[in-house]
């Protein structure tokens, strides 16, 4: 079974600043990761996948993956308070068991 | 992104009356669809995955006999639940890959009151 941590925060982080959550991972053979999100009451949403070791960047989000330290991460640049959401991390690849952790709660503050 | 349908997005309904979710993909086919159950302030709670043609796959402690879920074609999986009890009230939701399992797209969810 793949198996993910992050903190369960919440992470506080002014509006402009730099959010930044992290999840490691227990399987080696993950080749694969995806971001989502999840505002509260609604169902998440895909906002990033990351395939390669190195960063990832889409507008205000990169991702960064770090196969050897069995890391990766999400940088929310120029946070807004519309950001405020539960951020999921999880592998993908054969096996995925599809099964979600708590996530990273982020709350920006105006 | 690929498009999950789910519907409805609410219901309500008297407690022992039966319930029905139906979870689309509505622009590639999916083999397996999940559902989840999430309740207030939780995580995601896998329920059962969902695969076409087959009997559906029940994560540990969630009755098959009242979660019944049918996945008669490649783009649509229903759950049911049966004779509704005021603790089923939840928000359900379903997803679905249009690969090889990887990323998920997620339907809107559905939010259940039994009352």
């Amino acid at each position: 079974q793949k198996e993910v941590e992050q903190n369960s925060g919440p992470l506080s982080v002014p509006e402009g600043a730099i959010a930044s959550l992290n999840c490691t991972y227990s399987d080696r053979g993950s080749q694969s990761f995806f971001w989502y999100r999840q505002y509260s009451g609604k169902s998440p949403e895909l906002i990033m996948s990351i395939y390669s070791n190195g960063d990832k960047e889409d507008g205000r989000f990169t991702a960064q993956l770090n196969k050897a330290s069995q890391y990766v991460s999400l940088l929310i640049r120029d946070s807004q308070p519309s950001d405020s959401a539960t951020y999921l991390c999880a592998p993908g690849g054969y096996g995925q068991n599809f099964v979600f952790g708590p996530g990273t709660r982020l709350s920006v503050l105006p | 992104g690929a498009v999950v349908s789910q519907h409805p997005s609410r219901v309500i309904c008297k407690s022992g009356t039966s319930v029905k979710i139906e979870c689309r993909s509505l622009d590639f086919q999916a083999t397996t669809m999940f559902w989840y159950r999430q309740f207030p302030k939780q995580s995601l709670m896998l329920m059962a995955t969902s695969n076409e043609g087959s009997k559906a796959t029940y994560e540990q402690g969630v009755e098959k006999d009242k979660f019944l879920i049918n996945h008669a074609s490649l783009t649509l999986s229903t759950l049911t639940v049966t004779s509704a009890h005021p603790e089923d009230s939840s928000f359900y939701i379903c997803s679905a890959s249009p690969g090889n399992g990887e990323k998920l797209f997620f339907g809107s969810g559905t939010q259940l009151s039994v009352l």
